[in-house]
C-alpha cells in the first residue's frame, strides 16, 4: 500500500544545530507539503513543491529550507534550530488536480529544541 | 491574520446527540473546504470536503453544511460516537498556479462521552 512515511518520529536537539527532518511518499505525488502544528496556530505551511526542483515558501518559512531532488522525499532542514521552532511537524502529499485536493498526511515528527 | 477561525477549542457531546463543529473563513478566492479529523499522534486525515459552488454534503454520518454569504460552514455528526473523540480541523483550499494549497484553522477538540 502507498503511504507517506516521517523519520525521526522524535527529535531532541540544541538550539543552534541544524537538523533535518525526512518525509518519504509511495502515492507518487507531485505535490508535497510541510507543515507545523502548534497550540493556538492550527497546522501552518512551511515549505510546498509542485514537483521535482521545484519548491516554494509557505506561510512560516523563516529559518527552513527544503529540497526536492525525486518525486518520493522532500526532506526539511533547520538552518539553525531555535527554540521557537519547538514542535510537531508533519509532511503531506497530494495528488492534482483531484476535486477535492485532498492531502495525505505522515504520522509527524516531534522536535524539542532546548 | 487568521484566514480560517475555529473559534471553539473544545466542544463535548454525549453519545448519541448531535455534535456540531463551525468554521469561518474571510477569503472569498477559497474553492473548496475541507474538514481533517486528527487523533493522538497520528498525522490528519481527510474526512470530508464541500465545493463552494454547493450547500450541502453528506457522507453517512457526517454533513458539512456551507454558508457562502455568511462565509461559514460547519460540521455535523449524527448520532456522535466515543470514537468521534479527536481533534477537527477545517481547510480551505485555494488554486495557485498548479496545484492546491490548504489553509487550516485552529481545530476543534471534539469529546464524546458515554
Amino acid at each position: 500500500d502507498a503511504e507517506i512515511t516521517q523519520s525521526p518520529r522524535h527529535k531532541i536537539t540544541e538550539t543552534g544545530r541544524q537538523v533535518t527532518l525526512a518525509c518519504h511518499q509511495t502515492w507518487n505525488h507531485n505535490n508535497m507539503f510541510w507543515y507545523r502544528q502548534d497550540l493556538g496556530h492550527g497546522l501552518r505551511l512551511i515549505h510546498y513543491s509542485y514537483g521535482v526542483q521545484d519548491t516554494n515558501k509557505g506561510e512560516v518559512s523563516d529559518g527552513y529550507s527544503v529540497s526536492r531532488s525525486n518525486t518520493e522525499d522532500l526532506p526539511l532542514t533547520l538552518e539553525s534550530a531555535a527554540s521557537s521552532q519547538t514542535s510537531v511537524y508533519f509532511c503531506a502529499s497530494s495528488e492534482f488536480p483531484k476535486a477535492y485536493n485532498e492531502q495525505f498526511f505522515g504520522p509527524g515528527t516531534r522536535l524539542t529544541v532546548l | 491574520d487568521q484566514q480560517v477561525k475555529q473559534n471553539s477549542p473544545s466542544l463535548s457531546v454525549q453519545e448519541g446527540r448531535i455534535s456540531i463543529l463551525n468554521c469561518d473563513y474571510t477569503n472569498s478566492m477559497f474553492d473548496y473546504f475541507l474538514w481533517y479529523k486528527k487523533y493522538p499522534a497520528e498525522g490528519p486525515t481527510f474526512l470530508i470536503s464541500i465545493s463552494s459552488i454547493k450547500d450541502k454534503n453528506e457522507d453517512g454520518r457526517f454533513t458539512v453544511f456551507l454558508n457562502k454569504s455568511a462565509k461559514h460552514l460547519s460540521l455535523h455528526i449524527v448520532p456522535s460516537q466515543p470514537g468521534d473523540s479527536a481533534v477537527y480541523f477545517c481547510a480551505a483550499s485555494e488554486v495557485t498556479g498548479t496545484a492546491s494549497k490548504l489553509t487550516f484553522g485552529t481545530g476543534t477538540r471534539l469529546q464524546v462521552t458515554l
